[in-house]
This record gives C-alpha cells, structure tokens and sequence, in this order.
C-alpha cells in the first residue's frame, strides 16, 4: 500500500485563487510528520510547511496552510491567493515515528500551474 | 546562512567511468540524506547517516553505489561502475533532527552516457 498519496497529477488554477493540493497517508504509528515541499522548474526542492501528528492546530505559513483531518488520514496545503511564481510541482512527505529515524516518504507529486 | 552545497551541479560521463557526487551539509544539522529523482521512480531515499554513521541504506540500488560521511560537514555518494540508468538528479538533504524539515541541496544532475 502507498505510505502517501496525490491523486492529483496536474492542477490548473486561476492568479490570486485559493488552490487545496490533496495528500493522503498511511501509517499505524501514533508518532508522525507530515511535510509539504515545491519543486519548481529550476529544480530545487523548497520545504514550505510541517505539521506534527500531535499539532492541535493545523500549520500555517504564510499563504500556505495545511487541512489537518487526522481521522480522515489526510493533509491537503492550502495556497491561497495563488502567484505566478506558484507554478511548480508540489510534494507532500511522511516522517514515521520517533529519535534517530528521520526519513521521509515522498507522494508522487502534483503539478501546479497558475494562469494569469 | 549557507544551505546544503551539492558539487558538481551537472556531471555528463560515459558510462564504466567512476561518478563521485559531494555534499556539505548544513552546520549544526546531524542528519544527513541522499535520494534520487527520476521521472519514474519519483524522489527516493538511497541512503541516510545519523551523526556520520549510516542509519539505513535499503535504498541503495547494487553494490556499485557507495556513501561515505567522514565527517559531520562532508558526505559523497559514488557510483562505479556508472551505467546510463543511473542518470538521474542526485539530492542532498540534511535535517537537525527528526521533527524538523529536511533542507535540500540544489542537485546533481548526472547523465551518463
């Protein structure tokens, strides 16, 4: 079974629209983190927003948040008032457990394309 | 503040030439992670160290892919002999532990020919 899920290959949305990238994960342990970064077409990978599996609040940063529905399993980024300089393909990651494991489950990826 | 500094940018080899990717990570951080993208396989964890010591290299694909951190500001990854399959963008991440992001360096593309 996939660790972390994107349904959503592709994404078009319009200039200064909110946008909610999808994520999805699996995981048994109680003990996790869930990280959203953009890779945009020059290829580096920027980490935008973490939210820890015993966060009571849903992360925010910036223009960024992250819908949270622990029960659900599910960790959607919310870009509101999206730019130009959005466009890029975002990924979301899981960090299962605790002390010295820190390795990181990527999804596969959604494309985003914003359009003036 | 410097991120992590990846060297070569872009590397074109034949392939059976050795291929050594370099990383400096971020100082202060004590973890640090190679992966490998491809169109593919999407972003994979090849190999990663804890304070210098490898933690987990299920990622390594064969034997022809080695990782060294001889110290906590220097890391590389080795490919020999290379083959064009391994072309690919190479990344280097370092984190300062588990709860906080791993910050990425900009890449190695390799392409081997």
């Amino acid at each position: 079974a996939q660790k972390i899920t994107q349904t959503q290959p592709g994404m078009f949305v319009q200039e200064k629209e909110a946008v909610t990238l999808d994520c999805t994960y699996d995981t048994s342990d109680p003990s996790y983190g869930l990280f959203w970064y953009k890779q945009p077409s020059s290829g580096e990978m920027i980490f935008l927003i973490y939210q820890g599996s015993y966060d009571q609040q849903n992360a925010t940063e910036g223009r960024y948040s992250l819908n949270f529905q622990k029960a659900r399993k599910s960790a959607n980024l919310v870009i509101s008032a999206s730019q130009l300089g959005d466009s890029a393909m975002y990924f979301c990651a899981m960090r299962e457990g605790q002390g010295a494991t820190n390795k990181l489950i990527f999804g596969t990826g959604t494309l985003l394309a914003v359009q003036p | 503040d410097a991120g992590v500094i990846q060297s070569p940018r872009h590397e074109v080899t034949e392939m059976g030439q050795e291929v050594t990717l370099r990383c400096k990570p971020i100082s202060g951080h004590n973890s640090l992670f190679w992966y490998r993208q491809t169109m593919m396989r999407g972003l994979e964890l090849l190999i990663y160290f804890n304070n210098n010591v490898p933690i987990d290299d299920s990622g390594m694909p064969e034997d022809r892919f080695s990782a060294k951190m001889p110290n906590a500001s220097f890391s590389t990854l080795k490919i020999q002999p290379s083959e064009p399959r391994d072309s690919a963008v190479y990344f280097c991440a370092s984190s300062h532990d588990s709860n906080q992001p791993q910050h990425f360096g900009d890449g190695t593309r390799l392409s081997i020919l």
